[in-house]
């Protein structure tokens, strides 16, 4: 089965600090997502990597940075968090194969963060 | 550019009622399409996929979809809901032409209550 983790579940930090969220997948994925999700909006992106060291942005980088060091981990950081910012936040990861756009993505369980 | 509209935010049906959540796509070539579910306090699933091929779609717990390219419509069914059906339910799309990462666009989500 296809895993993919986040490093908590729940998460409190007060403003102006400086967050990370952990990703890791397991299945050796080229593709790793960074969404948020609020009610209402349903999902947003956040940053995609399709590679190490890859990043692109997506629809709502503002506030957001990501980083790609390993394949399996992807990392989005929080320079310095905000109130806006609080949100759940939702992992993926999807393989990449020529041709095969239709592959689904593999969500991780969350993080739902607040920030105070 | 693509773009997916679910209609009705929360739907209401009674234990052993036809659900019938509905999503519509804008794309100007048929893309490809999906539908997750989310369970409280969890990451999304895969339910079922459209890719190429048979129009009518079978996912897991019983759910379908049909892909309608003349009213670029993706709605989903199942014939009889259960207590467990309860969740949320999210249509996306991806694009037939896979550049970078293929991401997917999700609608705003539909939230199923099943009343007893």
């Amino acid at each position: 089965d296809v895993k993919v983790t986040q490093s908590s579940r729940y998460l409190v930090k007060r403003t102006g600090e400086k967050v990370f969220l952990e990703c890791v997948q397991d299945m050796d994925h080229e593709n790793m997502f960074w969404y948020r999700q609020d009610p209402g909006l349903g999902l947003r992106l956040i940053y995609f990597s399709y590679d190490v060291k890859m990043k692109e942005k997506g629809d709502i980088p503002e506030g957001y940075s990501v980083s790609r060091e390993k394949k399996e981990r992807f990392s989005l950081i929080l320079e310095s968090a905000s109130t806006n910012q609080t949100s759940m936040y939702l992992c993926a990861s999807r393989p990449y194969e020529p041709g095969q756009g239709g592959n689904e993505q593999f969500f991780g369980p969350g993080t739902r963060l607040t920030v105070l | 550019a693509q773009s997916v509209t679910q209609l009705g935010s929360h739907v209401s049906v009674s234990e052993g009622a036809l659900v019938l959540l509905r999503c519509n796509y804008s794309s100007s070539v048929p893309p490809y399409l999906f539908w997750y579910v989310q369970y409280p306090n969890q990451g999304l699933q895969l339910l079922l996929k459209y890719t190429t091929g048979a129009t009518l779609v079978k996912g897991i717990n019983g759910f379908e979809a049909e892909f309608k390219k003349s009213e670029t419509s993706f709605h989903l069914t199942k014939p009889s809901a259960h207590m467990s059906d309860a969740a949320e339910y999210f249509c996306a799309v991806s694009s037939r032409y896979q550049t970078g990462a293929n991401n997917l666009f999700f609608g705003t989500g539909t939230r199923l209550t099943v009343i007893p």
